[in-house]
């Protein structure tokens, strides 16, 4: 099983720019989200989906959109990207949760924006 | 919003040592998670707790739900040991996320 794949690894953007982070998962997993990790912070959720064909935000989901379509990806779309949403970006994915189940990571992207 | 509070922020000890990794949260949860971080960013998943005590190799997990606390033990620690180890707990009922803390960077010296 691959697991979770995240795509790209690194990425430079110019302030206004848009780009999709790419994520997925190959386990059948309902339940996938999007963190971004900053230094000095926890990892802080900026969008996550149930299953496909539904949506909600996180703590931080201003700047970020998402989409559904199937079970296996949820990719992260950056409208017009600005240089307070350089960070690492990680995608999740688990079998359900509210409940005990693991969760798995992606590498992780690494956005600069400049 | 649950608070989940690790300490310390960072640890430096020698190879052998008994190191102790602390996670206290604020709102009853369901499920807490030890996470592993290593230089290069990937994170992988070392134990899912909601109660007692696992243990896997060198690594041993154990969760109070009374005291709202969570510790993660590495025996006979080695430098590929070094990394950030992460707390991120589910609160009941949650569907939206996990809740991390903000993560322990041990570093392990031969």
């Amino acid at each position: 099983n691959a697991g979770v794949t995240q795509t790209p690894k690194f990425q430079v953007l110019k302030t206004g720019q848009s780009m999709t982070l790419q994520c997925a998962q190959d386990m059948n997993h309902e339940y996938m989200s999007w963190y971004r990790q900053d230094p000095g912070m926890g990892l802080r959720l900026i969008h996550y989906s149930v299953g496909a064909g539904i949506t909600d935000q996180g703590e931080v989901p201003n700047g970020y959109n998402v989409s559904r379509s199937t079970t296996e990806d949820f990719p992260l779309r950056l409208l017009s990207a600005a240089p307070s949403q350089t960070s690492v970006y990680f995608c999740a994915s688990s079998y359900w949760t509210g409940g005990n189940t693991e969760a798995f990571f992606g590498q992780g992207t690494r956005l600069t924006v400049v | 919003k649950n608070e989940v509070e690790q300490s310390p922020q960072n640890l430096t000890a020698q190879e052998g040592e008994f190191i102790t990794i602390n996670c206290s949260y604020s709102v009853g949860i369901s499920a807490l998670h030890w996470l592993q971080q290593h230089p290069g960013g990937g994170i992988v998943s070392l134990f899912m707790l909601s109660s007692g005590k696992k243990k896997h190799g060198r690594l041993i997990a154990t969760i109070n739900i009374q005291e709202k606390h969570s510790s993660l033990h590495i025996t006979a620690s080695h430098p590929r040991d070094s990394a950030v180890y992460i707390c991120a707990v589910i609160e009941r009922g949650g569907a939206d996320g996990l809740t991390f803390g903000k993560g322990t960077h041990l570093i392990i010296q031969p």
